[in-house]
């Protein structure tokens, strides 16, 4: 049981280019989160998904775009990348109850965008 | 907006309680205080969470006051390894997404 896996764990990026992070989680969780921390910061939610099929805009939605195809992978998407996109992303996932339950953090993926 | 208030920084000597406190003082009847701590450069990890009663489980303690406007986490013997930031979050109630609301924590020092 591996938990929640992201991959790639770092990369570089130049400014416009595109990049895909994949988070996976094998413990059926209906839930999966996208989350950004930048230096010194807490976390900021960028996009999250109820179910399979379904995506909606967190906090800080703008310049990503994410896929929930299937149940087990959450996507997210950089078209075209910014120096501001410079960050540590996080995955989360949890249980479907109340919405009560709590999430299980992927180990980040370290993007620096030039 | 965090929604929760928590001191920046504390110290805490090896073997002691630890005590962290949290303002939540405008949390609605049906919200949740859940606890978060980050180890440097890992994901978060989740600690333990209540809505009224103290709540105890093998990592912490949570005591909420009778008002729910605050909360502390206590860490019973704190080792090195404690150290890390602590988040003290409200659970988003917005459609049922469980989405947590992340603020700057507090940062726990362990001190030998």
């Amino acid at each position: 049981n591996a938990g929640v896996t992201q991959t790639p764990k770092f990369r570089v990026l130049k400014t416009g280019q595109s990049m895909t992070l994949l988070c996976a989680q094998d413990m059926n969780h209906e839930y999966m989160y996208w989350y950004r921390q930048d230096p010194g910061m807490g976390l900021r939610l960028i996009h999250y998904s109820v179910g399979e099929g379904t995506t909606a805009k967190g906090e800080v939605p703008d310049g990503y775009n994410v896929s929930r195809l299937k149940k087990q992978n959450f996507l997210l998407g950089l078209e075209s990348a910014a120096p501001s996109q410079t960050s540590v992303y996080f995955c989360a996932s949890s249980p479907w109850t109340s919405g009560r339950e709590t999430q299980y953090f992927g180990p980040g993926t370290r993007l620096l965008v030039l | 907006d965090a929604k929760t208030t928590q001191p920046t920084s504390m110290d805490c000597a090896e073997g002691r309680a630890a005590n962290l406190p949290c303002n939540h003082s405008t949390i609605s009847g049906n919200e949740y205080v859940y606890w978060y701590r980050q180890i440097h450069s890992q994901g978060p990890q989740y600690i333990i969470h209540g809505l009224k009663n103290n709540e105890t489980n093998e990592m912490a303690s949570l005591i909420i006051t009778e008002d729910r406007k605050s909360s502390t986490l206590i860490l019973p013997h704190a080792t090195l390894r404690d150290t890390a930031v602590y988040y003290c979050m409200r659970e988003s109630h917005s459609g049922n997404t469980g989405k947590l609301i992340f603020g700057q924590g507090t940062t726990l020092q362990v001190k030998p």
